[in-house]
């Protein structure tokens, strides 16, 4: 089955840029979607179809997409960005959702 | 407005059966699938399975196959996640989301989240 690899935590001052990655064999090629979850609340998509944003999702998230490694940026943190965020993707070979582990994003 | 509207916490005792709902509402709920997702407490986000409400097709995780049954009334907009032995380790959040006509799609809107519990 397929694997999406996220880091467990990423640590970011207010005002800077966060990274965070999600990897998986040749995920370039597929359709990658990230979440946003707050504690206590439901997951937010932020991201779909590796860079586009629905609407009321502020433009300092993006993403792309490329090789081995999706990536979800976030310019200017802010406090309230503080939440885990999961990447997910279709994997057509077993016609199954995958979602990543999740990435824990604190705002120092 | 789109919402995906799930049913109310539960308790239960293992070996007891559940039967856990969701109403979609403001969207043709035909006309998108839906999935559940398991959240365990503390843990990240599972894919249990999808039903497409048009015709009750449905695709299970094999994680989840043959534990669960995913299905769906489209008279009234409600899909349904429905356990016939609940077990301790079924405690967890559970959302419905709902995907556009393709695997590749997003989940767009998730429900609030059922809160099960299974406990003697």
């Amino acid at each position: 089955s397929y694997v999406l690899t996220q880091p467990p935590s990423v640590s970011v001052a207010p005002g800077k840029t966060a990274r965070i990655t999600c990897g998986g064999n040749n995920i370039g090629s597929k359709s990658v979607h990230w979440y946003q979850q707050k504690p206590g609340q439901a997951p937010v998509l932020v991201i779909y179809y590796d860079s586009d944003r629905p609407s009321g999702i502020p433009e300092r998230f993006s993403g792309s997409n490329s090789g081995n490694t999706a990536t979800l940026t976030i310019s200017r943190v802010e406090a309230g960005d503080e939440a885990d965020y999961y990447c997910q993707v279709w994997d057509s070979s077993s016609d199954h959702q995958v979602f990543g582990g999740g990435t824990k994003l604190t705002v120092l | 407005e789109v919402q995906l509207v799930q049913s109310g916490a539960e308790v239960k005792k293992p070996g007891e059966s559940l039967r856990i709902s969701c109403k979609g509402s403001g969207y043709s709920f035909t006309s998108y699938w839906i999935s559940w997702v398991r959240q365990m407490p503390g843990k990240g986000l599972e894919w249990m399975g999808r039903i497409d409400p048009s015709d009750s097709y449905t695709n299970y995780s094999p994680s989840f196959q043959g534990h669960v049954t995913i299905s769906a009334d489209k008279s009234i907009s409600t899909a349904y996640l429905q356990w016939s032995s609940l077990k301790a380790s079924d405690t967890a959040m559970y959302y419905c989301a709902r995907q556009e006509y393709s695997s590749s799609a997003s989940f767009d809107y998730w429900g609030q989240g059922t809160l099960v519990t299974v406990s003697s």
